[in-house]
């Protein structure tokens, strides 16, 4: 079973850059990593993914290590807006042809002003 | 486009009613999702379905049903309803490609009184 492990909680001022770890130490073969922010009484929301190495784009980073048995999602120069709980989800892959995905504990993103 | 739709957006509940949460998703995506997110607390996979006219259980099922008859529409059946299905109920999809994030819908808040 791919199961994830984060950080609870964790705080940060305004401005500050961010970094979420993750592990997934039985990731599967094919699978990609994707990170969610989810916002009180809303739908978790996609926010980046990846395979290997490192990616960005506009809202974030992740970088991967070659035994892509964790993940770090930084999040560069947070706002209060950033205040949410961000998931990393990997999925173990079914005999029915697609990914179960089950969630973990996630981590409580509190930024201070 | 609208993505992922669930209808509806709130209902209460008496102990032992019954009701069918709907889902329905206009990306043309082979794997959809049911989730229950308790206050507080990360999402547990209730059940998920492959393709049209498959499912299968996921982390809690019991109490549940689900009936997937077309590939856009995915429902969740409370047959005799419960306090403890107090929860707010999320669908989402999933496109066929290895790299696909799921797609989730602003969930169905319920109360079971």
């Amino acid at each position: 079973l791919a199961k994830t492990t984060q950080p609870i909680s964790m705080d940060s001022y305004e401005g500050q850059e961010v970094n979420i770890t993750c592990s997934h130490n039985n990731i599967a073969t094919n699978d990609y990593i994707t990170w969610y922010q989810q916002f009180p009484s809303q739908g978790p929301r996609f926010i980046i993914q990846g395979y290997k190495t490192k990616v960005t784009n506009e809202v974030a980073s992740l970088f991967i290590p070659a035994d892509r048995k964790s993940s770090t999602l930084s999040l560069p120069r947070v706002s209060l807006s950033d205040t949410a709980v961000y998931y990393c989800l990997v999925g173990d892959p079914t005999t029915s042809g697609t990914y179960k995905y089950i969630f973990g504990t996630g981590t409580r993103l509190k930024v201070l002003a | 486009n609208a993505g992922v739709t669930q209808t509806p957006k709130f209902q209460v509940l008496k102990t032992g009613q019954s009701m069918t949460l709907q889902c329905a998703q206009d990306m043309n995506h082979n794997s959809m999702y049911w989730y229950r997110q308790d206050p507080g607390m990360g999402l547990r996979l209730i059940y998920y379905s492959a393709s049209e006219g498959t499912t299968d259980k996921g982390e809690v099922p019991n109490g549940y049903n689900v009936s997937r008859l077309n590939k856009r529409e995915f429902s969740l059946r409370l047959e005799s309803a419960a306090p403890s299905q107090t929860s707010v109920y999320f669908c989402a999809s999933l496109g066929g490609a290895y790299n696909s994030p799921l797609h989730f819908g602003n969930g169905t808040r319920l109360t079971v009184t």
